[in-house]
């Protein structure tokens, strides 16, 4: 067992250009989610994926960001028209779904940190 | 929407110290509760949970007690070393399996000095 890892952990991009980012979970884990981090704030939920389906989206992920995990594994977080306030630590977190009683842990990566010039 | 608000800082203690870090919740439903640590160069650890009301979570020394009267769930230490030198997270989820999304409260980073 790795762990959850994030490529690239930082990224500087210049305002206006895209980016892409990468998630790959515990390799057993259905379940994959995104948040952001801001400087002195906690995370907050972007979206999250079980298997392949991308069940549920926050409003704070705005028709510039689009996730996906095609094969239901790793997944991509792209930012087209990077913008300053998109300047942030990206999480990636991965858990089981199993539809069974119990606890199922989120394990989170080391994160990418966006910066916005 | 779900809220959490956390005890703010920087929190700084000595060694031996008893530690108390705030957290109040506003949720519909039945939450789970959460505290997450971070540590100087590393990623969000899950520290302890409680899943209903008047459970309490306990993890390295740390406990807290999910009090749905006051909406609470205060994270406690008797006796603080420097190596729990922090940012502590409280979370809540609207799942009692947590694996549904998390919502944070702002963090504490906490220092204790030798």
């Amino acid at each position: 067992d790795t762990g959850v890892s994030q490529d690239p952990r930082h990224k500087i991009t210049k305002r206006g250009q895209n980016v892409t980012f990468r998630c790959d979970p515990i390799s057993e884990h259905n379940r994959l989610y995104w948040y952001r981090q801001t400087l002195g704030q906690g995370p907050e939920f972007l979206t999250y994926f079980q298997n392949e389906a991308q069940l549920e989206k926050s409003r704070l992920l705005s028709d510039r960001f689009s996730a996906e995990r095609p094969k239901g594994s790793f997944s991509t977080l792209e930012i087209q028209r990077t913008e300053q306030g998109d300047s942030a630590m990206y999480l990636c977190a991965s858990s089981l779904a199993l539809g069974l009683a119990g606890f199922y842990e989120q394990y989170f990566g080391p994160g990418t940190r966006l910066t916005v010039t | 929407g779900d809220s959490v608000t956390q005890m703010e800082g920087p929190v700084t203690l000595s060694e031996e110290a008893f530690l108390t870090i705030n957290c109040t919740y506003t949720a519909t439903g039945y939450p789970s509760l959460f505290w997450y640590v971070q540590y100087p160069g590393e990623g969000l650890q899950l520290l302890l949970k409680a899943t209903k009301a008047d459970d309490k979570g306990s993890n390295k020394g740390f406990e807290a007690t999910y009090r749905k009267e006051t909406t609470s769930f205060h994270l406690e230490k008797g006796s603080v070393q420097v190596s729990d030198s922090a940012v502590y997270f409280c979370a809540l989820s609207g799942s009692n399996f947590g694996n549904e999304k998390l919502t944070f409260g702002t963090g504490t980073r906490l220092t204790i000095i030798p």
